[in-house]
């Protein structure tokens, strides 16, 4: 049974940072390209961006609107994903869902319960 | 104006059909796009539903059951849901999404009432 266990979510002042995890098991993790999604309170999903697998180039693509502040790495060692947010906005307080993003033929099927990360004052 | 529009509510009654909308932005061809549905229940992260481009590239989520399909209306440049044989089940948020310059794009969602 595939597992996405999001970890590191809480509240953070404005211009700060955190660090999301996500534990991943029931797959074969070094082979799926991964990725976060976030959902505001009360709102719709908002894709933040990915990470290919290492076999095809371990590279990420980022929504605009967390490009640059925002980096995801994976540790294929660990099963893990990451998620390190860097001069955190309130506008990013969401619940932030570990996905993948494209595995076994299909674009992110699965997804994790999520952390909310709240970031104000 | 937002990629993909989509209604924010519909109400249908149990046993009808529901089709909801996904309307791509002027000047995104909804032919070249493979669109994505997502059912969300309160508390619960996103069901992959289905993923449609046309009947001969579409695909179903496992276990999800065949009153739930795809399709497109090119005059309206839009995607569509279609469930069939509405179930109190199905009362939920349903989201559309596209891969689009280079980013997974969602729709705002459409709440679907079951009464």
């Amino acid at each position: 049974e595939v597992q996405l266990v999001e970890s590191g979510g809480g509240l953070v002042k404005p211009g700060g940072s955190l660090r999301l995890s996500c534990a991943a098991s029931g797959f074969t993790f070094s082979d799926a390209w991964m990725g976060w999604v976030r959902q505001a309170p009360g709102k719709g999903l908002e894709w933040v961006g990915r990470i290919k697998s290492k076999t095809e180039g371990g590279t990420t693509d980022y929504a605009a609107p967390v490009q640059g502040r925002f980096t995801i790495s994976r540790d294929d060692s660990k099963n893990t994903l990451y998620l390190q947010m860097n001069s955190l906005k309130t506008e990013d307080t969401a619940v932030y869902s570990c996905t993948t993003d494209k595995f076994s033929g299909y674009d992110l099927y699965y997804w994790g319960q999520g952390t909310l990360v709240t970031v104000s004052s | 104006q937002a990629v993909l529009t989509q209604p924010s509510s519909l109400s249908v009654s149990p046993g009808a059909s529901a089709s909801l909308t996904c309307t791509l932005r002027s000047g995104i061809n909804v032919g070249t796009y493979r669109i994505y549905w997502y059912q969300q229940k309160p508390g619960s992260p996103p069901q992959y539903l289905l993923r449609y481009k046309s009947d001969s590239d579409k695909q179903q989520g496992s276990g999800v059951p065949s009153r739930f399909s795809g399709s497109k209306d090119a005059s309206a440049n839009a995607g569509i849901l279609l469930i069939s044989g509405l179930q109190s089940e199905d009362e939920a948020d349903y989201y559309c999404m596209i891969w689009h310059s280079s980013a997974w794009v969602f729709g705002g969602g459409t709440k679907l009432t079951v009464l």
